[in-house]
C-alpha cells in the first residue's frame, strides 16, 4: 500500500462544476503540499498546510490530522484548471522528506 | 526573488551514454537543493537531496549520482544511461518546509 494515495485518478468535469480531489496518507507528517502539474511537466506549489483550512482564488485545501486526509477543491472549474494535481506529504520519520501520491489527472471541458 | 534554472529542457541519449543535467538557483543561499525523477505513468520519486556544498544523500539506488559544486548549483549525473533512466527529472529548492520546482528536463534514453 502506497503511504499516500489519491483518489480519484482521473476526473473530467463540466466547465463551472465543483471538483474535489481526496488525499489519505499514513505517516505521521508536518506537512503536506498540494501541487499543480502543467501538460509540460512544470510543477507549482499550490499549498502547504499543517492544520484546518487554506483559500487561494478559487482554491480551497483542507486538512483532517486526526483522520489523516486532505482535500482539494476547485470551486467554478475552468479549462485553464486542467492538469494534474498531486498532493505531497512530509514524513516526520523521514527527515521531512516529501512523499508524493500519483496524481489525480483533472479535466475541466468548455 | 528566487529562480530555478534547469537545462537542458529535452535531451535524447542512446543507451550506454554518459548523462549531465544542471540545476541552478538564484536570488537565495544555502537552499536544500533535490532531484526528483517522474517515470512515465508514475509519482515522483526522490532521487537525491543535499543540505549543502559537497553535502549529499542518495535515496534511491541507481546509476546515477549527484554533486554540489556550489551552493546554488546542483548536478544530476550517470557514467552509462539504461533505458529506464528515462523520465522528467526534477530540480527543486527549498527552504523553511516549503519547495519550489525547476521547469524539468525530459530525458529519453533510446
Amino acid at each position: 500500500k502506497n503511504e499516500v494515495e489519491q483518489s480519484p485518478q482521473n476526473l473530467t468535469a463540466q466547465e463551472g462544476e465543483f471538483i474535489t480531489i481526496n488525499c489519505s496518507y499514513s505517516v505521521g507528517i508536518s506537512a503536506l503540499h498540494w501541487l499543480q502539474q502543467h501538460p509540460g511537466g512544470g510543477i507549482v506549489s499550490l499549498f502547504m498546510l499543517s492544520s484546518g483550512k487554506k483559500k487561494h482564488g478559487r482554491l480551497i485545501a483542507t486538512i483532517n490530522i486526526q483522520e489523516k486526509h486532505s482535500s482539494l477543491h476547485i470551486t467554478a472549474s475552468h479549462p485553464r484548471d486542467s492538469a494534474v494535481y498531486i498532493c505531497a506529504v512530509r514524513d516526520r520519520a523521514a527527515g521531512n522528506k516529501l512523499t508524493f501520491g500519483g496524481g489525480t489527472r483533472v479535466l475541466v471541458k468548455p | 526573488s528566487q529562480t530555478i534554472h534547469q537545462w537542458p529542457a529535452t535531451l535524447v541519449q542512446p543507451v550506454g551514454s554518459p548523462l549531465s543535467l544542471e540545476c541552478t538557483v538564484e536570488g537565495t543561499s544555502n537552499p536544500n537543493l533535490y532531484w526528483y525523477r517522474q517515470a512515465a505513468g508514475r509519482g515522483l520519486q526522490l532521487l537525491f537531496y543535499s543540505v549543502g556544498i559537497g553535502q549529499i544523500s542518495s535515496e534511491v539506488p541507481q546509476n546515477l549520482s549527484a554533486s554540489r559544486p556550489q551552493d546554488r548549483q546542483f548536478i544530476l549525473s550517470s557514467k552509462k544511461l539504461l533505458l529506464s533512466d528515462s523520465g522528467f527529472y526534477l530540480c527543486a529548492w527549498g527552504q523553511g518546509g516549503e519547495q519550489y520546482f525547476g521547469p524539468g528536463t525530459r530525458l529519453t534514453v533510446t
